[in-house]
C-alpha cells in the first residue's frame, strides 16, 4: 500500500516563528489532506490539497504531486497553533485515508 | 452547526462489559468511518460503510462490530472489551465520490477499568 512520511517528528517553536512542514507520498494520489489534531483529540480539516497551492490565514499549502510532496506552513505561529498534524493520502483511488505518523508541533510562549 | 456528532464524548467501561459508541451526521454523506487512535499514534481505520455497504478492514479484531441503521447514524459495538482497547475513537465521514474530503467528529475517549 501507499506509503506516508511525515517530518520533522516533532518541532518547538517560540511564538511568532515560522515552519515548514513536510508530507512525502510514495505514489500518485487523488486525495491529501492536512489535519490538525488539537489537545483535545479532534481532527480539524485544514486543507484538500492534492496538487495546487491554498492559502487560509497563517496557513498555507503546496502539494507538488510530480514529485509526490506536500507542505505545510505555517505563520506568525500562536500557542493555538500546538498539537499534532497529520497529512493523509487515499489509497489506491478508494474512499479510504492513510494516514502519516504526525508531526508534533509545540509553540511557547 | 455541528455536522459530525459524537456521543458520548467520554466513556468509561469495565473489562469484558459490552460498549456501544454511537456517530451521527448532518451531511447526508454516503461514506462513514470508524477510527482507533491509540495515544501518540495515527488514527488506525477500523471498518467504513459506504451506504450500507460495510467494509472490514483485514486486521480489525472480531471484538468490534459496528451498525448503520440509515444515512445519518453509525454505530461502534465493542463486544468484550480489553484493557489493549483503550483509545479515542473518530468517526468520519465523507462523500465517497472522486477526490473527496473526509469530516470528523470529536471523537469518544474509552477507558477501560
Amino acid at each position: 500500500g501507499i506509503q506516508v512520511e511525515q517530518s520533522p517528528p516533532d518541532l518547538i517553536l517560540q511564538e511568532g516563528a515560522n515552519s515548514t512542514l513536510r508530507c512525502n507520498f510514495s505514489d500518485s494520489v487523488n486525495n491529501l489532506q492536512w489535519f490538525h489534531q488539537n489537545p483535545w483529540g479532534q481532527l480539524i480539516n485544514l486543507f484538500y490539497i492534492p496538487s495546487g497551492t491554498k492559502q487560509n490565514g497563517r496557513l498555507s499549502a503546496t502539494t507538488v504531486a510530480t514529485e509526490r510532496y506536500s507542505l505545510l506552513y505555517i505563520s506568525s505561529s500562536q500557542t493555538t497553533d500546538s498539537g499534532v498534524y497529520f497529512c493523509a493520502v487515499d489509497e489506491g483511488g478508494s474512499e479510504k485515508l492513510v494516514f502519516g505518523k504526525g508531526t508534533k508541533l509545540t509553540v511557547n510562549p | 452547526d455541528a455536522m459530525v456528532i459524537q456521543n458520548p464524548r467520554y466513556q468509561v467501561t469495565q473489562f469484558g462489559k459490552p460498549v456501544t459508541l454511537s456517530c451521527s451526521q448532518t451531511l447526508n454523506h454516503n461514506v462513514m468511518y470508524w477510527y482507533q487512535q491509540k495515544s501518540s499514534q495515527a488514527p488506525k481505520l477500523l471498518f467504513h460503510y459506504y451506504d450500507k455497504d460495510f467494509n472490514n478492514e483485514a486486521d480489525t479484531p472480531d471484538n468490534f462490530q459496528s451498525r448503520r441503521p440509515n444515512t445519518s447514524f453509525c454505530f461502534l459495538d465493542i463486544r468484550s472489551p480489553g484493557l489493549g482497547d483503550a483509545a479515542m475513537y473518530l468517526c468520519a465521514t465523507s462523500r465517497g465520490v472522486f477526490a473527496n474530503t473526509q469530516y470528523f467528529g470529536p471523537g469518544t475517549r474509552l477507558t477501560v477499568l
